[in-house]
This record gives C-alpha cells, structure tokens and sequence, in this order.
C-alpha cells in the first residue's frame, strides 16, 4: 500500500521568510497530493491540493510542486506570517482493493513562524 | 462550519468499556471516514464508507466498528478490545462514491482518554 513519509516533523523560520515541507510516496499509481493546515485546537483544512497532470500550483503565498518522477511533493510558503504557526499535513492517494480512492497522510509538520 | 459534527468533545472510557463517538454531516456527502490522530503520526485511517449500508476497513481498524445505516451518521464504536485507544479522533466527509480525489471536510475531533 501507499507510504507517505513528510520532512521535517519540526520547521521554525522567521516571519517574512519563505518556509518549505517535503512529502515522498511510495504508489506510483497515486494521483491526487492534497495539503491540510491543522491549527491549534481546530480542525484539519484543505489548503491547496496538485493533481498528477501538473507539476506545480500557487494560491498567493502558497505553491506545491510534484515530481512525478522522484515520487516527491513540497509545500513552500513565501513572506511567511504569523498566521502560518500551525500543524501541516501531506497527504497522496491509495487505491483499495475495491477500486476505491483514500488518502494516506504523512506525519505533519509542525511549523512555527517566529516574530 | 464544514457542516460536519462530531459529540462529545471529550470522552472517557474505563476499562472493558464501550464507547461510542458520534458523527453527523448535513452536507449530503456520499463518503464518510474516520481518522485516528496521534502526536508525531499524522491521520490514520480507521473505517470509511462510500455509501449507505456499506463500508471498508482502513488500516488500523483492530478494536473499532462502525455502522452506516444513515447517510448522515457514521458512528465509530471503540470497543475494550482496543487497548490504546487514547487519541484525538476525527471524522470526515467528501462529496461521492464515483468522485474521487475531493476534499475533505473535517469535524472538529473528539479526545478519548482513558480512565
């Protein structure tokens, strides 16, 4: 089945610097790569996905790049804002053996923009 | 917001015990999931169920069962043979059985401790 391994578990930058979290898998089959922000004491939401027709995708100061090839996905934010301190996960598609698509998550970063 | 509801917000479980966490979506979603959260291991997937009357295990579904009778409760019972079962659990939802790769919409977790 799928593997999902997320790099690094602890990121720390200085607010206005740009801040990247790396993700590789392991199906080659997937091809759907979502990032969910998780902050402190809410819920997980979808902050910008890439499907595996395209190799990269901004919304402001969010972008992710796919490597198809190496099997790696990233997240960079630029200009980086207080804001941004939460707990971010990656996540690719696994195919059951039912045909049906879910998604496998990494382990998360936990990304803290300092003043 | 998100639509999707899970109760309680806190829960104990003695030993031996039963307990049941509720969750309930009025966003007409096909596809129900539930995630188990620990610190440093991201999301994992427990049960899902892409549509009434119907539904998979994921990859820890030892010592849990689920029931989707409604299309808008999916209910996870975590039973005495689970013996870790102190974690931040979080149910989901997204739009279809036959759309794939779509977003998830989070309910806000319920934390199981154990007494």
């Amino acid at each position: 089945g799928e593997n999902v391994e997320q790099h690094p578990s602890t990121l720390s930058v200085q607010e206005g610097d740009s801040a990247v979290i790396k993700c590789t898998y392991s199906d080659s089959a997937s091809n759907y790569f979502p990032w969910y922000k998780q902050e402190l004491g809410k819920r997980p939401q979808l902050i910008i996905d890439i499907r595996s027709n395209v190799g990269e995708k901004k919304d402001q100061r969010i972008a992710v790049t796919l490597n198809k090839t190496a099997k790696h996905f990233s997240l960079h934010i630029t200009e980086t804002q207080p804001e941004d301190s939460a707990v971010y996960f990656c996540a690719a598609t696994q195919i059951s053996g039912r045909g049906a698509q879910k998604l496998v998550f990494g382990q998360g970063t936990r990304l803290t923009i300092n003043p | 917001d998100g639509g999707i509801t899970q109760s309680p917000k806190y829960l104990f479980r003695k030993e031996g015990q039963n307990v049941t966490l509720s969750c309930e979506q009025n966003l007409n979603h096909d596809a129900m999931y539930w995630y188990r959260q620990d610190p440093g291991q991201g999301l994992r997937l427990i049960y899902y169920s892409q549509i009434v009357n119907d539904f998979q295990k994921g990859d820890i579904a030892e010592g849990y069962s689920v029931s989707r009778e409604k299309k808008e409760s999916f209910p996870l019972t975590v039973t005495s043979a689970q013996k870790n079962p102190t974690a931040f659990y979080l149910c989901a939802s997204s739009i279809g059985r036959d759309r794939v790769n779509e977003k998830l919409f989070f309910g806000s977790g319920t934390q199981l401790s154990v007494l």
